[in-house]
């Protein structure tokens, strides 16, 4: 049932350069993605919501130009991190839920489905 | 705004029983959920409470009162295996998560 796919599943760059990493929901739709940052030993703080076929909806503190988010179909979306720094370095880990059927059951309201984490590491 | 504190750590035996406790200040609720994540792994869904009480899934059950604002895991026959960190979360308004502080259990022989 229910698999999120991440890609890459680490990533080591120079600093200045760009980013993208892939969020894909494998067996469903999903019309919404969410975009988490995790910090060694910290929690998961939620970076923005994707939304398939609208703009991304960025939580304060978040820059958007610089996390660009694009949600082009119903089972990929992206997140480039621009002119990345090394205090960008984390883990970047994708969630997406679906509102109908996952798998050929009715999926559950709350619950959503995380790919495996990138760990970005920018020199 | 949103905060969810928990305990930093726990430490417990195998065999043992164990709860993790989460006090939650958010705006918008629409229930509390728990997850597991093993060092440099995804998290992965455990439980979820919309209404008051204890839900029990296996090993694992979880309970929430909202008018304390308070939800606990409780975990049973620990296995070595769950030494994790664990998280609350609060779904919010469109079905955003906030997550709690995280508590790091480690179960001992």
């Amino acid at each position: 049932g229910a698999v999120v796919s991440q890609h890459p599943s680490w990533v080591i760059c120079k600093s200045g350069t760009s980013v993208k990493i892939e969020c894909r929901s494998l067996d469903f739709q999903a019309t919404t993605m969410f975009w988490y940052r995790q910090f060694p030993k910290q929690s998961l703080m939620l970076m923005a919501t994707s939304n398939e076929g609208s703009k991304a909806t960025y939580e304060q503190g978040v820059e958007k130009d610089k996390f660009l988010i694009n949600h082009a179909s119903l089972t990929l979306s992206t997140l480039t991190v621009t002119s990345a720094h090394p205090e960008d370095s984390s883990f970047y880990i994708c969630s997406a839920r679906d509102q109908g059927f996952v798998a050929g059951k009715q999926s559950s309201y709350n619950e959503q489905f995380f790919g495996p984490g990138t760990r970005l590491t920018v020199l | 705004g949103q905060s969810l504190e928990q305990p930093s750590e726990v430490t417990a035996v195998e065999g043992a029983i164990v709860q993790i406790n989460c006090t939650y200040q958010t705006s918008g609720f629409y229930g509390l959920s728990w997850y597991q994540q093993h060092d440099g792994g995804a998290p992965t869904f455990l439980s979820y409470n919309a209404l008051d009480g204890l839900e029990e899934t296996g090993r694992f059950s979880s309970f929430l009162s909202r008018s304390d604002s308070y939800g606990y895991l409780l975990l049973q026959e620990l296995q070595m295996k769950d030494s994790a960190s664990y998280f609350c979360a609060v779904t919010g308004g469109g079905n955003k998560l906030t997550f709690g502080t995280g508590t790091q259990l480690k179960v001992e022989l």
